[in-house]
């Protein structure tokens, strides 16, 4: 069965970094586009970064651009979000799901990990 | 960017009524929708795609119309386990957005 399962999230300062894991088993992880969503506690689902089965396309939200790089390493099934210059307001859960089959476009999300909290506070 | 605007955002209802949710896209999507429902502490999960499929598993309650910048998700016989938050989701181009949420709750 699908599984991911993410890691490295934390409580960090203002302007720090952090990078979050996803692995993935129980499918070809090469052969599929990648999701990072976040959830500010109480609030709504927010699309973060995405990023193509073979990881040539990267996309960001504007809210991330140029502070988050999305990349993966198929060799061990797994996804990164390297979070640098973290602002309070990146403060949230961070999920990774599973996006379509080879491209991002025009599929749903169909599986998504447990989640992993990011504190960012002075 | 695609804006998706979901009503209401609470929805207070008991085991049994019939609840729909409206989800409106501010230009066409065609049926690129989906719909997630999410419980406390939990991940999202996926219920339903492109517009009126059902993801394997999800019991045939649930049903999802619609095309072009308004859908609807109803379920026709709400049961205990139902009670959670909604999303609707756009997935027809980037950026990928979401509905605001919709508050299923016990009346």
């Amino acid at each position: 069965q699908v599984d991911l399962v993410e890691s490295g999230g934390g409580g960090v300062q203002p302007g720090g970094s952090l990078r979050l894991s996803c692995a993935a088993s129980g499918f070809t992880f090469s052969d599929y586009s990648m999701h990072w969503v976040r959830q500010a506690p109480g609030k709504g689902l927010e699309w973060v970064a995405a990023l193509s089965f073979d990881g040539t396309n990267k996309y960001y939200a504007d809210s991330v651009k140029g502070r988050f790089t999305i990349s993966r390493d198929s060799s061990k099934n797994t996804l990164f979000l390297q979070m640098n210059s973290l602002r309070t307001e990146d403060t949230a859960t961070y999920y990774c799901a599973r996006g379509g089959w080879q491209t991002p476009e025009y599929e749903p999300f169909d599986f998504w990990g447990q989640g992993t909290m990011v504190t960012v506070s002075s | 960017d695609i804006q998706m605007t979901q009503s209401p955002s609470t929805l207070s209802a008991s085991v049994g009524d019939s609840v729909t949710i409206t989800c409106r896209a501010s230009q066409s999507i065609s049926d690129w929708l989906a719909w997630y429902q999410q419980k406390p502490g939990k991940a999202p999960k996926l219920l339903i795609y492109k517009a009126p499929f059902l993801e394997a598993g999800v019991p045939s309650r649930f049903s999802g119309s619609g095309s072009g910048t308004e859908f609807t998700l109803t379920i026709s016989s709400l049961q205990p386990d139902d009670f959670a938050t909604y999303y609707c989701q756009q997935y027809t181009s980037y950026p990928w957005t979401f509905g605001q949420g919709t508050k299923v709750e016990v009346k």
